[in-house]
């Protein structure tokens, strides 16, 4: 059966620093894989996904992720993190027909 | 607008009553898919359409728990006999295709007393 896992239900980053949020799968054959943000009292909003070729992967607000096959990682990260990204992660591979399986999610705070 | 519209975007209902969930999906979209999230967690996945036709109901909880889409646009999930359990946040995503990324309402908050 297909699953994610988000190891970190919290990651706390200085403004202008580096980010990573980390998400490891368990799939039979070939992931898709995707990144949604949660903003308080917002929908999930998509911000990146992995289907297929080159293992960096480029989203939006300037977030990238990095597919790595052999780890069986799809950790998201940004260069230099800001206070607006604080936010609620999820990391989420596609099932059958289409149907999204997500992680716990990881709380994101970034401090000024 | 252009995005995915759910209402009502807070129901709050007694413990045996019926609850209907409205979900408009993005315009041209195909799929249409039901998630339900408890606070804490991550979206887990209810049910879903290709058009007008229910294609996986796999992740409904129980009987209590139905959705349809006559005319292959609006969605309607509804729960019968609220339990106090069924309290979450009921969220609904369309996407143009199944295997394309699914673009999220902004939820209903259902509380059943």
């Amino acid at each position: 059966a297909q699953s994610v896992a988000q190891p970190e239900d919290q990651v706390n980053v200085a403004e202008g620093n580096p980010l990573t949020v980390k998400c490891t799968y368990s799939v039979s054959g070939n992931p898709y894989l995707f990144w949604y943000v949660q903003y308080p009292n917002r929908g999930l909003q998509f911000l990146l996904k992995y289907i297929t070729g080159d293992n960096l992967v480029k989203g939006s607000y300037g977030f990238e992720a990095e597919f790595n096959k052999s780890q069986t990682s799809f950790h998201l990260k940004k260069p230099s993190a800001l206070v607006s990204d604080s936010a609620l992660y999820f990391c989420a591979v596609r099932g059958l027909g289409g149907k999204l399986i997500f992680g716990q999610g990881t709380e994101l705070s970034v401090k000024p | 607008g252009a995005g995915v519209s759910q209402s009502p975007r807070y129901k709050v209902t007694k413990r045996g009553q019926d609850v209907a969930l409205r979900c408009d999906p993005i315009s041209g979209h195909v799929s249409l898919y039901w998630y339900r999230q408890a606070l804490g967690q991550g979206p887990e996945f209810l049910t879903y359409f290709n058009y007008e036709a229910q294609q996986d109901k796999s992740g409904l909880p129980n009987d209590r728990f139905s959705a349809e889409r006559p005319e292959g646009s609006i969605s309607t999930l509804t729960i019968q006999r609220t339990e106090q359990r069924d309290s979450a946040m009921y969220r609904c995503a369309s996407s143009f295709m199944s295997n394309d990324e699914q673009f999220f309402g902004p939820g209903t908050r259902l509380t059943v007393l």
